[in-house]
């Protein structure tokens, strides 16, 4: 099975701060890769996505991602968080069938007014 | 958009009873479903991968006769947590990939199951 990790487990910033969450994974082969958040008492939403093309990847509300396969990782970014930010969020890998589909660990973002 | 509704979202059992969950996709069909598991503050564990008309795929760990999967449409996955213990008490949560074609799965809103 394929692993995913994230080693920021719990981010705290001020807004407008610059977010970075790192994510990496560990699959030889080719892969899809996602940034999924959480909100508080909601359901996963999608981020972003990359399936192939430009490695920077931008997604809804401002977050972007960049590909490195050399490193095997698909870090998120932000510019300028914003409290509405505060979330969990999750990085997510599966293979080109889509057949397997797995998490990291999660990162709980806490963003301070 | 695509989307994936999940019943119930809350369950309370009593130990050694049994509890389905229902995972529907309402304007797609899905070929492949995910049941995952998420623990308080930790990541969504997949329990296993479901196609429709076959059987479930396992993740090592996961007790199949204890988390059964039936796949028997491609709008709907069933999860039944089968004598059910306080430890089974978590969020469940199902996915699932649309058959038109993508690898992007679309999530359920969650089931929180809880054992007394």
């Amino acid at each position: 099975a394929q692993s995913v990790s994230q080693h920021n487990h719990h981010v705290i910033l001020s807004e407008a701060a610059s977010l970075e969450l790192g994510c990496n994974y560990s699959y030889g082969g080719t892969v899809n890769l996602f940034w999924y958040v959480q909100y508080p008492g909601q359901h996963l939403q999608l981020l972003l996505k990359y399936f192939s093309g430009d490695p920077l990847v931008k997604g809804i509300k401002g977050f972007e991602a960049e590909f490195i396969k050399s490193k095997f990782s698909f870090n998120l970014r932000k510019p300028s968080v914003q409290w509405s930010d505060t979330a969990e969020y999750f990085c997510a890998v599966n293979d080109y069938t889509g057949n397997q589909f797995y998490f990291g660990t999660g990162t709980s973002l806490t963003v301070i007014p | 958009g695509a989307v994936v509704s999940q019943h119930p979202s809350r369950v309370i059992c009593k130990s050694g009873t049994s509890v389905k969950i229902e995972c529907r996709s309402l304007d797609f069909q899905a070929t492949t479903m995910f049941w995952y598991r998420q623990f308080p503050k930790k990541s969504l564990m997949l329990m296993a991968t479901s196609n429709e008309g076959s059987k479930a795929t396992y993740e090592q760990g996961v007790e199949k006769d204890k988390f059964l999967i039936n796949h028997a449409s491609l709008t709907l996955s069933t999860l039944t947590v089968t004598s059910a213990h306080p430890e089974d008490s978590s969020f469940y949560i199902c996915s699932a990939r649309d058959s038109r074609g993508g690898t992007e799965a679309f999530f359920g809103q969650g089931t929180r199951l809880t054992v007394v």
